[in-house]
């Protein structure tokens, strides 16, 4: 079946230091969307990507989707502790309705 | 407009006994879904309402049955609960079934089946 892959599953970084985590399809997407979930909390939508190549920037939030729309990336920039938590990728399962979740990338920032 | 809401917030249950999750939006979307989250496996959808009268099985459906009691509400019942079943359980909806929407998701319920 349709999977959606993300890796690493954890990172820590020490405040200020780059993220990345990188989210790959086992099949062409529509589109992605990216989800965040803070500690004890539950996902809330961040951005979605429609185009192939397409960029797009949240502040220090880069979000990219793959030429060939099967790949998705998201890089922060000098991280803060506000950072942390689970980050999540998911594209649109082969019925439209569902949403295919990838198992998230933890991130946790050191002061 | 409080969104999407869930109860009970916490839950302890003995092995073999029910209950039943119970989920309600006020932003008159058509579909609601039912995931369950473990650590290291991301969200598993469990059962989804693309629509009010439809339901249907995802990833991980058994030991489950739903009820989309009407458009607002949608519960997910453990008929005869296991350690298996121990979770963070999420409720979400969005506007239609079309692959262009974000979901919105619940506060969650913990769960722990002893």
């Amino acid at each position: 079946g349709q999977q959606v892959m993300q890796i690493p599953q954890y990172q820590h970084v020490q405040e200020g230091e780059d993220f990345t985590t990188y989210c790959n399809s086992s099949t062409t997407l529509s589109n992605i969307q990216w989800y965040k979930q803070r500690p004890g909390g539950h996902p809330v939508f961040l951005i979605q990507l429609v185009k192939s190549g397409e960029v797009k920037k949240q502040k220090r939030l880069t979000f990219q989707f793959g030429e060939a729309k099967k790949n998705s990336s998201l890089h922060i920039t000098a991280t803060q502790t506000t950072d942390v938590g689970t980050y999540f990728c998911a594209g649109p399962g082969s019925n439209t309705g569902k949403l295919i979740f990838g198992q998230g990338t933890t991130l946790q920032v050191k002061p | 407009n409080a969104g999407v809401t869930q109860t009970p917030k916490f839950q302890v249950l003995k092995t073999g006994q029910s209950m039943t999750l119970q989920c309600a939006q006020d932003m008159n979307h058509n579909s609601m879904y039912w995931y369950r989250q473990d650590p290291g496996m991301g969200l598993r959808l469990i059962y989804y309402s693309a629509s009010e009268g439809t339901t249907d099985k995802g990833e991980v459906p058994n030991g489950y049955n739903v009820s989309r009691l009407n458009k607002r509400e949608f519960s997910l019942r453990l008929e005869s609960a296991a350690p298996s079943q121990t979770s963070v359980y999420f409720c979400a909806s969005k506007s239609s079934g079309g692959a262009w929407e974000t979901q919105y998701f619940g506060p969650g319920t913990r769960l722990l089946v002893l």
